[in-house]
């Protein structure tokens, strides 16, 4: 079974620049989670989906972050401008449903110049 | 107070040892429990679920203490491969996963 896929694995940009992160869950799954992980600490939520709405985003800095899934299955997220303080990976997980257990892509690791 | 806190380490222990981690929750509603485990550089992975009579697997056993609100892992004859980050994560019902911070674990030959 293929797992949760993402790309692009690495990105450096400068601030104040736009960048935008690709996600492909595992097949069948309803539930997408995008995290920011920043290094010495635990994943920290950004946006959770179910199918194509919007469950939880309560986290997400939405002056600059933005995220969709428009179809129900792969999803974006976006960072536009750029801080300093976004470097970090990016991991993207998905389930079966909310709440069961999620598996993680290999994340994108970003870091701003 | 962060919701899920855990002792950051490192641990460093020769293989063969015996270590266990613990991790403490603030919300007294909080429902499930699980232990990820993430390697350097590599996303989290799933290790075990928390269930309230504990459970172990293999060398694993995770047990959870509701009154006091802590889950532990403990790690027996630990190996070189067992080297990684080990994620607290805790759920309320209709939540979502709050990770801890991690423990750091060094397994020494």
């Amino acid at each position: 079974e293929a797992g949760v896929a993402q790309s692009p694995r690495y990105k450096i940009i400068e601030k104040r620049q736009s960048v935008a992160f690709w996600c492909n869950p595992i097949s069948g799954h309803a539930t997408l989670y995008w995290y920011q992980q920043i290094l010495g600490q635990g994943p920290k939520l950004l946006i959770q989906f179910q199918n194509n709405g919007v469950v939880d985003d309560s986290q997400l800095p939405k002056d600059r972050f933005s995220a969709e899934r428009l179809k129900g299955v792969d999803s974006t997220l976006k960072i536009q401008p750029a801080k300093l303080e976004d470097s970090a990976v990016y991991l993207c997980a998905s389930s079966l449903i909310s709440g069961d257990t999620q598996y993680f892509g290999p994340g994108t690791r970003l870091t701003v110049l | 107070r962060k919701e899920v806190e855990q002792d950051p380490g490192p641990f460093n222990v020769p293989e063969g040892a015996t270590v266990a981690f613990n991790c403490t929750y603030s919300n007294s509603a909080s429902q499930s429990f699980f232990w990820y485990r993430q390697d350097c550089r590599k996303e989290p992975k799933l290790l075990m679920s928390v269930y309230s009579s504990g459970n172990e697997d293999g060398r694993f056993t995770a047990q959870l203490n509701r009154a006091s609100q802590y889950i532990s892992l403990l790690i027996r004859d630990s190996k070189l491969s067992d080297s990684a980050t080990y994620l607290c994560v805790v759920i309320r019902y209709g939540q979502n996963f709050v990770f801890g911070p991690g423990t750091r674990l060094s397994v020494l030959p």
